[in-house]
């Protein structure tokens, strides 16, 4: 079945460090998403990336869907202690009426952000 | 609008026992879903509904099952617990653009 492999598992940076978590898929994806979880907390939808070596920006951070669609990267620029959490891409095969929205989830990136 | 809601947000069983896990939303979503989370695993999806009436099963479905009466609940149901069920379990619903998660429930099976 499809794979989505995320690294690294754990990022520890100091306040002000930049950060960038990857994604790759063992399939060719319809879309890729993004999603924060703060501790203890539920996953909160950030981003969906639909064409092929689409780059969106949400203030310090930035998202990039590769040109095969198959790996996507999340970068953090100066990351500050409210960016801690666990970040995780999810893969969605076919369009949304083929694959019923369904997601295939990374592993995620827990990030530690140290004042 | 209260989003996705999760009943109840903790609760231990005993191997055996059985149990619902509720889940609402007031979005008027069609596609709802249910993952179960532990940790480093990230999310792993149990079973879906794409609306009233419409279920399947997800990656890991065994020992669950649910149903759909209506749009808006989508409860899960766990027989016959086992300590392998030990999770965090999350109900999640979309429309166009994105999943929308409830709080969790974190059941623990002993």
């Amino acid at each position: 079945g499809q794979q989505v492999m995320q690294i690294p598992q754990y990022q520890h940076v100091q306040e002000g460090e930049d950060f960038t978590t990857y994604c790759n898929s063992s399939t060719t994806l319809s879309n890729i998403q993004w999603y924060k979880q703060r501790p203890g907390g539920h996953p909160v939808f950030l981003i969906q990336l639909v064409k092929s070596g689409e780059v969106k920006k949400q203030k310090r951070l930035t998202f990039q869907f590769g040109e095969a669609k198959k790996n996507s990267s999340l970068h953090i620029t100066a990351t500050q202690t409210t960016d801690v959490g666990t970040y995780f891409c999810a893969g969605q095969l076919g369009a949304g009426g083929t694959s019923y929205g369904k997601l295939t989830f990374g592993q995620g990136t827990i990030l530690t952000v140290h004042p | 609008n209260a989003g996705v809601t999760q009943t109840p947000k903790f609760r231990i069983l005993k191997i055996g026992q059985s149990m619902t896990l509720q889940c609402a939303q007031d979005m008027n979503h069609n596609y709802m879903y249910w993952y179960r989370q532990d940790p480093g695993m990230g999310l792993k999806l149990i079973y879906y509904s794409v609306g009233a009436g419409i279920t399947d099963k997800g990656e890991v479905p065994n020992g669950y099952n649910v149903s759909r009466s209506t749009t808006e609940d989508f409860p899960l149901r766990l027989e016959l617990a086992a300590p392998s069920q030990t999770s965090v379990y999350f109900c999640a619903s979309s429309y166009l653009l994105g999943q929308f998660f409830g709080p969790g429930t974190r059941l623990t099976v002993l």
